[in-house]
């Protein structure tokens, strides 16, 4: 069973588009997030939730909506798409904040 | 092998040798760190951890230094396998929920 998922794996659309990115854990964990990575693989939090509720928001453009329905979801809307939005996108979850995350295998976003 | 310095971002090492990944880290007041392993199209994967009030942690193949008068962190590898080839990264909690990640390293083992 995969303890971190994320779906889909590939995401290629236009510029002006908006997608979803969605992400599920089955560790029972109250903490879930969303990093961006970069070309030169650096890594960046976006967006932090704890039990549902926002924690952290990164400076991240509002063009970037998180959601959490519950706590073992939390899914990703981005708006009107740049170029310069292409990159890979990895959810992770924790059983307490900024402590030992568990990734899941990341979105390739490519922005045409 | 050793990355020397800040950081490194190649590091070459023969198999079988020990491998010396090395972090500097930004600040003072950060009490928790850990070293992750990223393979070629996944997500990072938790390698080992270690608190501010330690100064030495072990795993399995691997060994966590931490040195808080120069901010510095290394993960050694011993017996460096071909599985081993991965991009290396440090990250630290500042006490904010959040862990903040350095640049990587990218770890190539040769037959």
């Amino acid at each position: 069973d995969t303890a971190v998922s994320q779906t889909p794996k590939y995401l290629v659309t236009q510029m002006g588009n908006d997608k979803s990115i969605k992400c599920e854990q089955n560790l029972g964990h109250d903490t879930m997030y969303w990093y961006k990575q970069d070309s030169k693989k650096f890594l960046k939090i976006m967006f932090s939730y704890n039990n549902k509720e926002l924690i952290i928001n990164e400076t991240v453009p509002n063009r970037f909506s998180p959601k959490s329905p519950d706590k073992a979801h939390l899914n990703l809307h981005i708006n009107s798409l740049e170029l310069g939005d292409s990159a890979v996108y990895f959810c992770a979850s924790s059983q307490r904040d900024g402590e030992k995350l568990f990734f899941g295998s990341g979105t390739q976003l490519s922005v045409l | 092998g050793e990355s020397v310095g800040l950081h490194l971002p190649t590091l070459s090492v023969q198999e079988g040798d020990n491998s010396i990944i090395n972090c500097a880290y930004s600040n003072s007041a950060s009490d928790y760190f850990i070293w992750y392993k990223q393979e070629s199209g996944k997500g990072p994967q938790f390698i080992i951890d270690i608190r501010s009030n330690m100064d030495k942690r072990q795993g399995q193949r691997v060994t966590v230094l931490l040195n808080k008068t120069v901010k510095h962190l290394s993960l050694q590898i011993a017996a460096t396998q071909p599985g081993d080839s991965a991009v290396y990264f440090c990250a630290e909690n500042m006490g904010d929920y959040k862990l903040s990640f350095g640049a990587g390293t990218t770890v190539t083992v040769r037959a």
